[in-house]
């Protein structure tokens, strides 16, 4: 599975939009972006995940570049609530078994007011 | 919907003490797995089920055992803690595992002390 690197925090004024990078470098062409969130003291909690193609959700969007070597989760109002470690993760799928998820450390995003 | 629901929430053991965490999911999901995060190591797979009846063995299942009990219900068992094993557990479910790529949702964790 590709390994991905982030930055390890974030800050963003409330209200604003988070934009929050991975690298994936190595990703090969049939493996999945995923994103999760964890929240102080609580479980991760998946956002969205995507190909090739731009996604959104209402949690989210997911911005995949052409190559796949990079994407961008973007938050687009972000609250206060959203201030979490944010887990950006690639995965294979796979005709039985398990697909393992990696999570690395994660970027700490903090909003503020 | 309550999703996933883990109890105990919290547990402190002392060594050599046994205990089962309870896991259970409201979602009809056929997978179910249990993970261990420890600071600085992120979250690392102890056990899974692909689907009721069936169990693997995940990165780090040495010193546990589960138990699929049905669909619903998916147990780790501690036979005799040991201090290494202090850390957030956590229990996930996704709709299915192998082909699908079905997110995973995870329960908020037993925190579990072993003096």
């Amino acid at each position: 599975d590709a390994k991905t690197t982030q930055p390890p925090s974030m800050d963003c004024a409330e209200g604003r939009a988070a934009n929050l990078p991975c690298n994936h470098s190595t990703i090969s062409g049939n493996e999945y972006v995923y994103w999760y969130r964890q929240i102080h003291s609580q479980g991760p909690q998946y956002i969205i995940h995507g190909l090739k193609n731009n996604e959104t959700n209402e949690m989210a969007s997911l911005i995949i570049t052409e190559d796949r070597k990079s994407s961008t989760l973007i938050l687009p109002h972000a609250t206060l609530r959203d201030t979490a470690v944010y887990y950006c993760i690639v995965r294979v799928p796979k005709s039985g078994g398990y697909n393992k998820l990696i999570f690395g450390a994660g970027t700490r995003l903090a909003v503020h007011p | 919907n309550a999703g996933v629901t883990q109890t105990p929430k919290f547990q402190v053991l002392k060594t050599g003490q046994s205990m089962t965490l309870q896991c259970a999911q409201d979602m009809n999901h056929n997978s179910m797995y249990w993970y261990r995060q420890d600071p600085g190591m992120g979250l690392r797979l102890i056990y899974y089920s692909a689907s009721e009846g069936t169990t693997d063995k995940g990165e780090v299942p040495n010193g546990y055992n589960v138990s699929r009990l049905n669909k619903r219900e998916f147990s780790l068992r501690l036979e005799s803690a040991a201090p290494s094993q202090t850390s957030v557990y956590f229990c996930a479910s996704s709709l299915r595992e192998g082909q699908g790529l079905s997110p995973l949702h995870f329960g908020n964790g037993t925190r579990l002390t072993v003096t």
